[in-house]
């Protein structure tokens, strides 16, 4: 069965400091999509990267990267110098070829970065 | 700049009061989405339209409809809102670009949100 997990609840952080945000996902699909969403408290969702699962090479942009590894099924995200405005709510999501457009949504990771 | 909007931002509305929110896009995308999302959870799709193709999920209350009069508009009707329907309601829209149901990768775009409380 398809499933997406966030087992970080609540993460605390300083300023500066590197965070990673985990995300692990179960799926049946060989062909599948892999997106990452930012929920600031103003609500929006907002979308900052989507891979596919024959693309294994990581990204970086800016202070954010990802690394997606298909041999544990993972698709991590990494902020390096965290800022406060980084404080939100992160969902990973899980998109398969075989299904209708429904994301699978992980629970979510609320990040609080501390100046 | 092309984007998803959600009118009203808050709505508040009374028990079994009916109650619509709308959403408008300038992406021109031919999928439509509406979410519901309470607090400290993911989103929860309750239907989304394929052009004009309306697809309900199956443990979407029936209390809850949806009208897309066009490719830019689409709206939620709660015809009966109860206080469990209190929630933030985000519409999204994307992109299909394949002839066939083969690909996913079209990320969705979001509008603010429509926060809905109920008295």
């Amino acid at each position: 069965a398809q499933k997406v997990t966030q087992a970080q609840t609540e993460i605390s952080v300083v300023e500066k400091e590197d965070v990673t945000l985990d995300c692990v996902y179960e799926t049946r699909d060989t062909t599948y999509y892999l997106f990452w969403y930012k929920q600031p408290p103003s609500g929006e969702l907002v979308f900052l990267i989507r891979r596919n699962s024959f693309d294994e090479q990581n990204e970086i942009s800016g202070r954010y990267s990802w690394n997606f590894q298909k041999s544990t099924s993972s698709f991590n995200f990494t902020i390096t110098a965290s800022q406060v405005v980084d404080s939100a709510v992160y969902f990973c999501a899980l998109s398969e070829s075989s299904g209708t457009y429904k994301y699978i949504f992980g629970t979510g990771t609320r990040l609080k970065v501390l100046a | 700049d092309a984007m998803v909007i959600q009118n009203p931002r808050y709505q508040v509305t009374q028990f079994g009061k009916p109650v619509t929110l709308s959403c408008s896009q300038t992406l021109n995308h031919n999928v439509m989405y509406w979410y519901q999302q309470k607090s400290s959870q993911a989103p929860k799709l309750l239907f989304h339209y394929y052009d004009k193709d309306f697809n309900n999920e199956a443990d979407t209350p029936d209390n809850f409809q949806s009208r897309r009069p066009n490719t830019s508009f689409c709206f939620l009707d709660i015809r009966s809102p109860g206080l469990g329907d209190a929630a933030m309601y985000l519409c999204a829209t994307s992109r299909d670009l394949a002839v066939s149901y083969l690909a996913r990768d079209q990320p969705q775009h979001f509008g603010d949100g429509t926060r809905l409380s109920i008295l």
